[in-house]
């Protein structure tokens, strides 16, 4: 089956910077990535999603890419606020079955 | 005010005892989803309905059933063959079988002593 590997684990950047979270897959049959942030003790919102015909996509200060050929895909946070802290995941779609990563606890540092 | 509850939000049960988790959705979804999620882990599917009276295994199934009655019901149940019940149980909903996204609820932590 699917395998979506998730890096890094946690990650601090200061207010305003720009943060990366990477994630892998390993079935090419895949076409939908989506991302969720999660917050304490609620429930994963979506907040980005990509498919496999395109190659990146941007909504305000959030954007996703895509390599279908190296299979991963990555999450850019630019512009980061407090708000933005948070456990983030990807995931890969196959027969809309999604395969979720691990996470990324993200701690935005005023 | 449409979307996805989950109740309760904290539940607790003795060992050996079956519990069953409500999920219900007002969003018209077809598809609804069980997963679990365990500290520092993805999330795990159990169980998915891709219409009423029909539901398929996910990836760990054993030790859970559900049913699929209505539309905007997905009730789980933890028996009492699950090793490790203790854990975070979500519901999502997507609006059919040929939709990816899907929407969370809240979530219910269940503690089993």
């Amino acid at each position: 089956g699917e395998n979506v590997e998730q890096h890094p684990s946690t990650l601090s950047v200061q207010e305003g910077d720009s943060a990366v979270i990477k994630c892998t897959y390993s079935d090419s049959a895949s076409n939908y990535f989506p991302w969720y942030k999660q917050e304490l003790g609620k429930g994963p919102q979506l907040i980005i999603d990509i498919r496999s015909n395109v190659g990146e996509k941007k909504d305000q200060r959030i954007a996703v890419t895509l390599n279908k050929t190296a299979k991963h895909f990555s999450l850019h946070i630019t512009e980061t606020q407090p708000e933005d802290s948070a456990v983030y995941f990807c995931a890969a779609s196959i027969n809309e079955k999604l395969t979720f990563g691990t996470g990324t606890r993200l701690t935005i540092i005023p | 005010d449409g979307g996805i509850t989950q109740s309760p939000k904290y539940l607790f049960r003795k060992e050996g005892q079956n519990v069953t988790l409500s999920c219900e959705q007002n969003l018209n979804h077809d598809a609804m989803y069980w997963y679990r999620q365990d500290p520092g882990q993805g999330l795990r599917l159990i169980y998915y309905s891709q219409i009423v009276n029909d539901f398929q295994k996910g990836d760990i199934a054993e030790g859970y059933s559900v049913s699929r009655e209505k539309k905007e019901s997905f009730p789980l149940t933890v028996t009492s063959a699950q090793k490790n019940p203790t854990a975070f149980y979500l519901c999502a909903s997507s609006i059919s079988s040929g939709s990816h996204e899907q929407y969370f609820g809240p979530g219910t932590r269940l503690t089993v002593t």
